[in-house]
């Protein structure tokens, strides 16, 4: 059963606690992707990686950092830095990077800060 | 500031007639995409059109683009209770290497 995993659902976190998204695919994509969504809004990008152990920053990825130290894996770590973290946050991959491919996306995380 | 933006922000329709969503944009693409997304769940791709397409089909879905306007359109016919979504345009910037979503239309399909 291919695809791209999120974990968790949802999760709550306190102020000033980091916390990590699970991000995993097997369809052998190279490329991977985070965006946050706002109620209402469209999607920003947070960062992306268009081949492993490398990554770019998108258009807001302060308070945010990530890793690709596998291919199959992308989590992303929202820190205490981040100052508006609650968000539904996305996960996608596509075969390879650039706007040619489609991508395919997660089932989401929604990140609650209490 | 938003690459795509859509029109109009919400559609509520009746099971059967057609819907039509417009994304208007600012600067050269290469290609554009149309996703769809349910409520609470992740995007599902729907159709990609490149630059030098001028239209484009899949099913009830009919996509058009004019780049002398910066604009494309997303008609769906015969639409189903199950049509009822979000869907965004998502375009690159010329020689860019990402997706730049706009904010979305929401459709309701009433039964």
């Amino acid at each position: 059963d291919g695809g791209i995993t999120q974990s968790p659902k949802y999760l709550f976190r306190k102020e000033g606690q980091n916390v990590t998204l699970s991000c995993e695919q097997n369809l052998n994509h190279d490329a991977m992707y985070w965006y946050r969504q706002d109620p209402g809004q469209g999607l920003r990008l947070i960062y992306y990686s268009q081949i492993v152990n490398d990554f770019q920053k998108g258009d807001i990825a302060e308070g945010y950092s990530v890793s690709r130290e596998k291919k199959e894996s992308f989590p992303l770590t929202v820190t205490s830095a981040q100052k508006n973290p609650t968000a539904f946050y996305l996960c996608a991959s596509s075969l390879e990077g650039g706007t040619i491919h489609e991508q395919f996306f997660g089932p989401g995380t929604r990140l609650t800060v209490l | 500031s938003q690459q795509g933006e859509e029109d109009p922000q919400a559609l509520s329709i009746q099971e059967g007639e057609n819907a039509t969503m417009n994304c208007s944009y600012k600067t050269s693409i290469n290609n554009l995409q149309w996703y769809r997304q349910n409520s609470g769940r992740g995007l599902v791709h729907l159709i990609l059109i490149r630059s030098n397409e001028r239209e484009k089909h899949s099913g009830r879905l009919r996509v058009t683009l004019d780049t002398s306007k910066k604009s494309s359109s997303l008609l769906i016919t015969a639409s189903r209770a199950a049509d009822t979504a979000s869907y965004f345009c998502a375009t690159d910037m010329d020689s860019s290497y990402k997706l730049i979503f706009g904010s979305g239309t929401r459709l309701l399909v009433r039964p």
